[in-house]
């Protein structure tokens, strides 16, 4: 079964400080995986994802992703972070087993809290 | 851009009643997703449907059925309402054809309330 996790309930830090948002995954052929962001009462918007490629995966509002095949992580990154990025983050594979057309599993998701 | 549409956004029912919570996916999109997200938790998949046909499903109760309209568009039918069915449930569309690792992108959700 294609799964992630993501340890960290919650992750603090002060505005202009790095934030990272820890995800490792277990999955059984290639890994596609996703982070996703929601703020209060909104749906899931998406950050980035890694299909294959460059370990460093690129994605909006700054933040970045590194893909780490030996240790099985898909960290989070944003150089430095802003009060507004206090939202709820959650980590996803995509499963393409076959048969699951492609459903998402998603971690328990990290609430981030940046304080001015 | 055209975004996933739910509608509607907030429905409060009584238990044993029914509901029916509809998604209107992007243009061009073949692929419905439905996932309930409780209170502090995580999504978790229902049912997903691909040209109109049911290609998935998860933890779905059996009380809960769901089909997608020649149009795309999907609807959830929830009969028997429990209390324990109070949720945000997310309406996701993807593009799935030639294209196997796209996102999907989620619509607002509808926050149903049991009471």
């Amino acid at each position: 079964a294609q799964s992630v996790a993501q340890p960290e309930d919650q992750v603090n830090v002060a505005e202009g400080n790095p934030l990272t948002v820890k995800c490792t995954y277990s999955v059984s052929g290639n890994p596609y995986l996703f982070w996703y962001v929601q703020y209060p009462n909104r749906g899931l918007q998406f950050l980035l994802k890694y299909i294959t490629g460059d370990n460093l995966v690129k994605g909006s509002y700054g933040f970045e992703a590194e893909f780490n095949k030996s240790q099985t992580s898909f960290h989070l990154k944003k150089p430095s972070a802003l009060v507004s990025d206090s939202a709820l983050y959650f980590c996803a594979v995509r499963d393409m087993t076959t048969d699951s057309w492609g459903k998402f599993q998603f971690g328990a998701g990290t609430q981030v809290v940046v304080t001015p | 851009a055209a975004g996933v549409i739910q509608s509607p956004r907030h429905l409060i029912k009584e238990k044993r009643e029914t509901a029916t919570l509809k998604c209107y996916p992007i243009p061009r999109h073949d692929t419905v997703y439905w996932y309930q997200q409780g209170p502090g938790q995580d999504p978790q998949f229902l049912i997903s449907f691909y040209e109109k046909m049911q290609s998935d499903k998860g933890s779905i109760p059996d009380r809960f059925s769901a089909q997608q309209f020649s149009d795309y568009h999907s609807e959830l039918n929830m009969s028997s309402l429990e209390l324990g069915d109070s949720a945000l449930y997310f309406c996701a569309s993807s593009l799935q054809s030639g294209q196997s690792y796209n996102e999907q992108f989620f619509g607002p959700g509808t926050r149903l309330t049991v009471l």
